[in-house]
């Protein structure tokens, strides 16, 4: 066990249709990175909040926001979803040991969503 | 960007050794290494960080190549429970906090 919850495990919706991803990270740490992985594919990297602030962007669509609420607790919005954004979404949070920029990461088990 | 990982995939026999090599075009702060199991979270193996050392335990380590920036990733005597694909993820000197993640190395250890 990571530490970090993600909800929902598992969502399936249609075309169109819009969902938010729910993210709470280890006790204590402040940054929160969001990740996408298609099918049998690498790691792609969404956003980055820092302590509620957003701190990098990486490949986020238009289509997707996110944000880090003062709990530290973050969200992904995903919006007119299209089939090829069915993927498993990760969140991953750090309080940034490790002596890199970065820091360990804990990802949380996250969700898959499928776009019918 | 993105470093390159070889091999794509490998398949031993338990007991065998291997090596991951994850190269990047870009002069690099850090090199990060995960590996994830099929239909679970990538997990911290380590960090590597321009200047340190050759870190790890007995059976799984890693070198970092400044020069070349290229890491590397040992596994020695490989276990069933080493299966799963592994990443590396390269953070550039004065990047954003940002890991670029290779593509994998999937490895299957066979009985």
């Amino acid at each position: 066990d990571s530490g970090v919850t993600q909800t929902p495990k598992h969502l399936i919706t249609a075309t169109g249709q819009r969902v938010t991803l729910r993210c709470s990270p280890r006790s204590g740490d402040l940054s929160v990175y969001w990740y996408q992985q298609s099918l049998d594919q690498g790691l792609q990297f969404l956003i980055q909040y820092y302590n509620g602030e957003e701190r990098a962007k990486g490949n986020i669509l238009e289509r997707f926001s996110a944000q880090q609420f003062p709990d530290l607790h973050s969200e992904l919005n995903l919006s007119s979803l299209e089939l090829g954004d069915s993927a498993l979404y990760f969140c991953a949070s750090t309080n940034g040991r490790g002596g890199s920029n970065t820091g360990e990461l804990f990802f949380g088990e996250g969700s898959r969503l499928t776009v019918l | 960007q993105q470093p390159v990982q070889s091999p794509q995939a490998v398949i031993l026999r338990e007991g065998e050794d291997a090596v991951i090599n994850c190269s990047s075009s870009k002069a690099l702060y850090s090199v990060h290494w995960y590996r994830q199991k099929h239909g679970e979270a990538p997990v911290f193996l380590m960090i590597l960080l321009k200047g340190g050392e050759q870190k790890g335990h007995e059976k799984i380590s890693a070198s970092f190549n400044e020069k070349k920036q290229q890491s590397s990733l040992y596994l020695t005597a490989s276990q069933l429970s080493y299966s799963g694909t592994y990443f590396c993820g390269t953070e550039l000197d004065g990047s954003n906090y940002q890991l670029i993640w290779g593509a994998g190395t999937k490895l299957i250890i066979k009985p």
